[in-house]
């Protein structure tokens, strides 16, 4: 009965793969998104997603690819990765009605990535 | 554009001791407010939120009052468990939508017996 799941927990691999995380939520949410957490902890936000159009996209370099099939889930997909890109990624989701304003989100595990 | 500032940590404290961690924040408009908690290797959980100017949000022990004049939402615990340690973040999200979350850097605490 997990709310927000994501798989797989942790993830290593060479510079230059691509490579997929996937997100699930139960929750009946329309909203969901992709926050990446670097080694300093810092929490930033990449994407957004309402009702599986993309809402908001962070200059997040075009090798990400976010893929939403329907509500319930937010895939994010790395192409070419890079040293850099080693952190933790989080998904979370949120049920938006108008106005958008302080509606909780729900975060799932998170997936830490290691690019070698 | 909107910007979270937390007191830089670790803060180390004693069981039992009183607990502040200051955020301030910069947005336009009125902002919602929220702390979230990670606890080792796990996600966010939401600790507590406020919506709006002299709301006070409060769970678990913990309380924070939103104070628009100050721009302010510190994080207060009138007496930390061991079981508190983990690391605190204060958050805002505006009114521009889709309630997307701009987060302070965090502050881990750090609770010994």
């Amino acid at each position: 009965d997990t709310a927000v799941s994501q798989t797989p927990k942790y993830l290593v691999t060479q510079m230059g793969n691509d490579k997929s995380i996937k997100c699930e939520q139960n929750l009946g949410h329309d909203t969901m998104y992709w926050y990446k957490q670097d080694s300093k902890k810092f929490l930033k936000i990449m994407f957004s997603y309402n009702n599986k159009e993309l809402i908001i996209n962070e200059t997040v370099p075009n090798r990400f690819s976010p893929k939403s099939p329907d509500k319930a889930h937010l895939n994010l997909h790395i192409n070419s990765l890079e040293l850099g890109d080693s952190a933790v990624y989080f998904c979370a989701s949120s049920q938006v009605l108008s106005g958008g304003v302080g509606y909780e989100q729900f975060f799932g595990p998170g997936t830490r990535l290691t690019v070698l | 554009g909107d910007s979270v500032t937390q007191m830089e940590g670790p803060v180390t404290l004693s069981e039992e001791a009183f607990l502040t961690i200051n955020c301030t924040y910069t947005a336009t408009g009125y902002p919602s407010l929220f702390w979230y908690v990670q606890y080792p290797g796990e996600g966010l959980q939401l600790l507590l939120k406020a919506t709006k100017a002299d709301d006070k949000g409060s769970n678990k022990g913990f309380e924070a009052t939103y104070r628009k004049e100050t721009t302010s939402f510190h994080l207060e615990k009138g007496s930390v468990q061991v079981s508190d340690s983990a690391v605190y973040f204060c958050a805002l999200s505006d009114e521009s939508g889709y309630s997307t979350l701009t987060f302070g850097k965090g502050t881990m605490l750090l609770v010994s017996p």
